[in-house]
């Protein structure tokens, strides 16, 4: 069964601090990926990596970035937490491929910022 | 821009009646479009899927539907049960980079 573990369910962190969410699978899949997901807005892509050290942008990148130094480790960065970047934060990983198909989700981390 | 539209947002069905999700995407060259169910506090699971080149494809309960003329699909679950109160999103590829555009969701209630 394919797991994928996000470090935390629940964090809260103060307006300009430097959050790190962390997201691991454990069935070498080449492909990974963080979401955001807020009420009524459905999943918005952040960032997405296909390879190791590889990474993309997504629809909305700005005041994150992201690190994959090992294949099964993607890790997310708000370089300054804001109010506006309370949300639920998803991570998925998938088989390799430039089509993304099957998506494996963690369990989230509910994200406040004060 | 690319988008896709998901309706009801909401939709409280009779146990055992059946349940139809609707949504509508803008690229007419997407071609791969899931659907994932989440229950309540759990993290998003794909329940199924089709293919352009294909119409239809059931799976027991769970059913869906593409018109790609009119660029639509939706899911059919008949004979519903407790279990299936959770929010769906259905989804579309965006061949620019390959990667899915959501719905906003749809809370699906079972009333007993």
């Amino acid at each position: 069964d394919v797991k994928v573990t996000q470090s935390s369910r629940y964090l809260v962190k103060r307006t300009g601090e430097k959050v790190f969410l962390e997201c691991v699978q454990d069935m070498d899949h080449e492909n990974m990926f963080w979401y955001r997901q807020d009420p009524g807005l459905g999943l918005r892509l952040i960032y997405f990596s296909y390879d190791v050290k590889m990474k993309e942008k997504g629809d909305i990148p700005e005041g994150y970035s992201v690190s994959r130094e090992k294949k099964e480790r993607f890790s997310l960065i708000l370089e300054s937490a804001s109010t506006n970047q309370t949300s639920m934060y998803l991570c998925a990983s998938s088989w390799g491929g430039r089509v993304v198909e099957k998506l494996f989700f963690g369990s989230g981390t509910q994200l406040s910022v004060l | 821009g690319e988008n896709v539209e998901q309706h009801p947002s909401t939709l409280s069905v009779q146990e055992g009646d059946s349940a139809v999700i609707k949504c509508t995407y803008s690229d007419s060259a997407s071609n791969y479009f899931p659907w994932y169910k989440q229950e309540l506090g759990k993290r998003p699971q794909l329940i199924i899927d089709i293919r352009s080149n294909v119409g239809e494809k059931k799976d027991q309960r769970i059913a869906v539907t593409l018109n790609k003329t009119a660029k639509h699909f939706s899911l059919h679950i008949t004979e519903t049960q407790p279990e299936d109160s959770a929010v769906y999103f259905c989804a579309a590829s965006r061949p620019s980079n390959y990667q899915l555009i959501w719905g906003a969701g749809t809370k699906l209630i079972i009333k007993p």
